[in-house]
């Protein structure tokens, strides 16, 4: 079967950096998406990564080894305003979608 | 410009009932996706419409699931005979049409079923 493992919370400080982690196991692979989702508000997008490597955009970073079919969220310079779930999502080889569970963030002042 | 539009917002019906979910993609948007979101989990894909065509409807959970896109824009999903466990919230999303297009989501339609 088709599986995406991140941890389900994570917890930090205001200001400090985070990684989230996201091991998938798909028939297929196409690329690994990152979305944020705060509570009752639509999933948006935040980083795709297609080839091995980090993606940098802003205080948000990427990263994907496709030989160890596992990724990660870095977040840097946390802010309150990060406090929200992130889903890890792979384009799998029938170029569908399948998503994590989500990890929830919580930022401690 | 306008984001992914659906409608209606919340949709409460009794187990039995017919229902349908709309979704207004991004105008030029050809991909248009729908998702099934329980509490405490990932959106759960359902269907994947390119153009007016269904290019996998592989994630519908059984035949009392439908989902249309005549015109290849406007995409409506029909529920029938519901049941308690089809209340989730309900996610259409939109790319510009490439295979590695970010998705727009929409806000979704919280469906209960009493």
């Amino acid at each position: 079967g088709q599986s995406l493992e991140q941890p389900s919370e994570v917890t930090a400080v205001e200001g400090a950096i985070v990684q989230i982690n996201c091991t998938y196991q798909t028939s297929g692979f196409y690329g690994l998406s990152w979305y944020q989702q705060h509570d009752g508000g639509a999933p948006t997008f935040l980083s795709y990564n297609a080839l091995d490597g980090l993606e940098e955009t802003g205080r948000f970073s990427s990263f994907l080894s496709r030989s160890d079919s596992y990724g990660y969220l870095l977040l840097q310079e946390l802010q309150m305003k990060d406090s929200a779930s992130y889903f890890c999502a792979v384009r799998d080889g029938d170029d569908k979608i399948i998503f994590g569970k989500g990890t929830r963030l919580h930022i401690l002042p | 410009g306008a984001g992914v539009s659906q409608t209606p917002s919340n949709k409460v019906t009794e187990k039995g009932k017919y229902v349908e979910l709309r979704c207004d993609p991004i105008s030029g948007h050809t991909a248009l996706y729908w998702y099934r979101q329980s509490l405490g989990q990932g959106p759960e894909f359902l269907i994947y419409f390119q153009g007016t065509g269904a290019a996998d409807d592989s994630g519908l959970p059984n035949d009392r699931f439908f989902a249309v896109r005549p015109e290849g824009s406007v995409s409506t999903l029909k529920i029938q005979r519901t049941e308690r466990g089809d209340s989730a919230v309900y996610l259409c999303a939109s790319s510009l049409g490439g295979s590695f297009d970010e998705q727009f989501f929409g806000p979704g339609t919280r469906l209960t079923v009493l």
